[in-house]
């Protein structure tokens, strides 16, 4: 079965520098969520998308910014890097779920190093 | 803000060992989820509960949301060295799409 696609697995930047991270949800999903998960953390909402557009925000830094597109896949773009971005980006996908919250498929992750 | 308390934050068990995890809410939560973490890897779901009193098991998993809905617990019995990783219980806020984690318990395996 299809899974949620993420690219690239790794990335290193230098401070001040731009990094943008892609996600490929399952097909059929309809909402796309970010987070940050920094080492030994839990995971930490960033923004979602339902259908295109933005659903819910956490705390996403104003240096970030996010969007989903037609075909649904997502683009997390991070601006004016800092060492305290490194961490693991996951993307997670879900679609509507009848009773309850819905339930997220997580990508394998995007670990950014920021030197 | 409505949180979650997770504990014991780690814990460390010889194999055939029980493993019990909890997750304590300041409010009523009207659902929670688990998940679990290896190493290197990403959250994988396992379950969600969204009754009161609920109990799901999964072979040597149980899973219980309380009867007033604001504590879980996930009970593993005999435990196994493939079990281990990081177990984090999450919830959604009302109306939201925003799904909260705990602070997850890391449960490492002496084989």
């Amino acid at each position: 079965a299809a899974g949620v696609i993420q690219s690239p697995r790794h990335l290193i930047k230098e401070k001040r520098e731009t990094a943008t991270l892609k996600c490929y949800p399952i097909p059929r999903h309809d909402t796309v969520y970010w987070y940050q998960q920094g080492p030994g953390q839990d995971p930490q909402f960033l923004i979602s998308f339902y259908e295109k557009m933005q659903s819910d925000k956490g705390s996403i830094p104003d240096r970030f910014s996010a969007q989903q597109f037609s075909d649904y896949h997502s683009e997390l773009n991070m601006s004016s890097l800092e060492l305290g971005d490194s961490a693991l980006y996951f993307c997670a996908s879900s679609g509507r779920t009848v009773r309850g919250a819905n339930v997220l498929t997580f990508g394998a992750g995007s670990r950014l190093t920021v030197l | 803000g409505q949180q979650v308390m997770q504990i014991p934050q780690y814990q460390h068990v010889q194999e055939g060992e029980d493993f019990t995890t909890y997750c304590n809410s300041s409010t009523t939560l009207s659902n929670i989820q688990w998940y679990k973490q290896r190493p290197g890897g990403h959250p994988v779901f396992l379950i969600q509960l969204v009754k009161s009193g609920e109990v799901k098991k999964q072979k040597r998993l149980t899973f219980q949301f309380g009867e007033a809905k604001k504590n879980s617990s996930l009970h593993i019995t005999a435990t196994q060295t493939t079990d281990v990783g990081t177990y984090f219980c999450a919830y959604a806020q009302g109306g939201s799409e925003k799904l909260v984690f705990g602070k997850g318990t890391k449960l490492t395996v002496n084989p």
